[in-house]
């Protein structure tokens, strides 16, 4: 059974400084790993899909790595603002088209 | 495009009452999920469909029940809330190529049993 580990559970740094959230995985057989930002009481949006051959995919500040041999992706964003505190979850497809697992996320706090 | 729409946002329902959350999209999304997501657990699969008249279970169906009539809804139904079933409910979709397609996923409807 997969699972799927994000640590730290929560995270606070100055504003203007770089960071790297971690995202572990226990099965590598994975088909794409998908990095979600979540908003107190809101949905969540997608801001990077790895596929499984892919290393690497950026967008503009943020940049999410996958290493498949050693289960772990992470997440790595530049000059962080106030506008990036929030919760950081991490999903891995697997073992058929329905099977997700999440991880329970990273809280982000970017103090002004 | 509206994207993933959940309705309502908001219920409270007393233990032993039923009620029915409606996902729609309007991106032609050939799958679809029901999700829970509760604190220190992360997201957890109810049920899916992978097309219009298909449904199947995920990790944690019990107790809920799902019906795909039309391509762009999705129904999830409680028949008798349980407090066990509050929650924060989220409603995917993504087309059918999934490999190169992300999820889309709905702003959620806030559940309490009391």
């Amino acid at each position: 059974k997969q699972e799927v580990t994000q640590i730290p559970a929560a995270l606070s740094v100055p504003e203007g400084e770089n960071l790297v959230l971690n995202c572990s995985f226990t099965d590598s057989a994975i088909y794409n790993l998908q990095w979600f930002r979540q908003d107190p009481g809101k949905g969540l949006t997608s801001l990077l899909l790895i596929q499984s051959s892919q290393r690497e995919q950026t967008s503009g500040r943020l940049n999410a790595s996958l290493d498949k041999s050693s289960g772990r992706s992470t997440l790595y964003i530049a000059a962080s603002q106030p506008g990036d505190s929030a919760t950081y979850l991490c999903a891995v497809r697997d073992g058929g088209y329905q099977k997700v697992t999440f991880g329970t996320g990273t809280k982000l706090q970017v103090i002004p | 495009n509206a994207g993933v729409t959940q309705t309502p946002k908001f219920r409270v329902l007393k233990t032993g009452q039923s009620m029915t959350l409606l996902c729609a999209q309007d991106m032609n999304h050939e799958y679809m999920y029901w999700y829970r997501q509760d604190p220190g657990m992360g997201l957890r699969l109810i049920h899916y469909s992978v097309g219009e008249g298909t449904t199947a279970k995920g990790e944690v169906p019990d107790g809920y029940n799902v019906s795909r009539l039309k391509k762009q809804n999705f129904l999830l139904g409680l028949e008798s809330a349980a407090p066990s079933q509050t929650s924060v409910y989220f409603c995917a979709s993504h087309p059918l190529e999934v490999l190169f397609y992300e999820q889309y996923f709905g702003p959620g409807t806030r559940l309490t049993v009391t």
